[in-house]
């Protein structure tokens, strides 16, 4: 069965710097992996989707993540942090030709002044 | 577009009473999904139907959690005979077709069982 998981519960990083939370993944085949984002008291917005092709994809607010079969992974960086970037961010699976996605257990990003 | 729609945003009841939460999708989506999300368990799968019909309860508790899609524009779960620990926040999504697509969500229910 696919797995996510989010091995950090918090991040916290400065405002100006540069971020990566992490993401590994467990499954058999080609996945399809995303990135959600939930600010206060708000239901999940999509940050990016990664379907098979370019490692690598960019998503809104300048957030990008890079797909690594290799090491299960699919992290997500961005590289000036912003205060308004202070939310849970959820990395998420599904199969080909699945319906079902799998949600990690979350990364609550705090941003300090 | 409003987005996906889910009432009440709040719930408030006793120990073994009932408890009805709605989801109206985003217009032109053929599946909708509830998920519950608790501190401890994260985000939990619940149910998904497709075009209205019910493709996967798999992760509904069996005796007392029923999800129904009457039509295009609304679903529904019901809770019977609610616990404390069904307290949590029931995240109403809905896509184009699936997984696959992006999935957009609704603001959620936060339901709390005193």
């Amino acid at each position: 069965a696919q797995s996510v998981t989010q091995p950090d519960a918090r991040v916290t990083v400065s405002e100006g710097a540069s971020l990566q939370l992490r993401c590994k993944y467990s499954y058999f085949g080609t996945p399809y992996l995303f990135w959600y984002v939930q600010y206060p008291r708000q239901g999940l917005q999509l940050l990016l989707k990664y379907y098979p092709g370019d490692p690598v994809v960019q998503g809104v607010n300048g957030f990008e993540a890079e797909f690594s079969k290799s090491n299960s992974s699919f992290h997500l960086r961005k590289a000036s942090v912003h205060w308004s970037d202070w939310a849970v961010y959820f990395c998420a699976v599904t199969r080909t030709g699945g319906y079902k996605v799998v949600f990690g257990s979350g990364t609550r990003l705090l941003v300090s002044p | 577009n409003a987005g996906v729609i889910q009432t009440p945003r709040h719930k408030v009841t006793g120990k073994g009473q009932e408890a009805t939460l709605w989801c109206e999708p985003i217009s032109g989506h053929s599946a909708v999904f509830w998920y519950r999300q608790t501190i401890v368990q994260g985000l939990e799968f619940l149910t998904y139907f497709r075009n209205q019909a019910p493709i996967d309860d798999s992760g509904m508790p069996k005796e007392r959690f029923s999800a129904q899609m009457p039509n295009q524009s609304h679903s529904t779960l019901k809770i019977q005979s609610t616990q404390p620990q069904d307290s949590a926040v029931y995240l109403c999504a809905s896509s184009l077709t699936g997984g696959q697509n992006t999935l957009y969500f609704g603001a959620g229910t936060r339901l709390s069982v005193l």
